[in-house]
């Protein structure tokens, strides 16, 4: 299995402002993700973390709002610019193991945006 | 595009009864996996399934993969207060990008 770490684990910020999110995994994986889980609602998918390459984004999200950063094999990170109350989720940084056969998920950033 | 339900939205058990949730998909699901969650917090990976008929038991939860592979029921035999909490199903696409897509979730609350 993979620890994964992310931080900060919770964060208040202003509407303007933007926020860089951490993920720090213990090994060294390909696959990268980042997902967002609004308030009462499940996870949806941002992007993907490209290791030397531009991230995959999915539709709905875009560079300029969500910039992410995957340097090498075992961290990430993403940050959400300009940001809005609308904005206010938990953030989960995602690896995949063994081929697809299990997905790990970090232990989530909290953020609230006033 | 592929859609993930979930049944039911929410249930409240009795300690050391026996409950199922059940995930059902608009496609042929490529990979279903299980999660739990806590309130606010991250999600913990239960089971993997890919094969139709498939069935993993780990503890007191069962999932299992039906044989055309679009739906998953995941069985909880004499549930406690400790597995209570958020049950999400995940499924992988055809397109095999390792991306998934989740339902909306079970609250499970369990009375002791």
């Amino acid at each position: 299995s993979a620890v994964i770490s992310q931080k900060p684990s919770r964060d208040i910020c202003q509407r303007g402002t933007s926020l860089t999110i951490q993920c720090q995994v213990d090994s060294q994986v390909t696959m990268m993700f980042w997902y967002r889980q609004q308030p009462g609602q499940s996870l949806t998918l941002i992007a993907t973390a490209n290791q030397g390459s531009e991230a995959t984004y999915e539709s709905g999200f875009v560079i300029d709002k969500f910039p992410i950063s995957r340097p090498n094999l075992t961290f990430s990170t993403l940050t959400v610019s300009n940001m809005s109350p609308e904005d206010s989720s938990i953030y989960l940084c995602s690896v995949e193991m063994g081929g697809r056969e299990t997905q790990y998920f970090g232990p989530g950033t909290r953020l609230l945006v006033l | 595009s592929q859609e993930l339900e979930q049944s039911p939205q929410s249930l409240i058990v009795q300690e050391g009864k026996n409950l199922t949730i059940n995930c059902t998909s608009s496609k042929t699901l490529y990979g279903l996996y299980w999660y739990k969650q806590k309130y606010g917090e991250g999600l913990i990976f239960l089971m993997m399934l890919q094969k139709g008929g498939e069935e993993k038991s780990h503890e007191k939860i069962t999932a299992k993969l039906d044989e055309k592979k679009q739906q998953s029921s995941l069985h909880i035999t004499a549930s406690q207060p400790s597995h209570a909490g958020i049950y999400l199903c995940g499924a992988g696409t055809l397109s095999n990008t390792g991306k998934l897509i989740f339902g909306q979730g079970t609250t499970l609350q369990v009375k002791p």
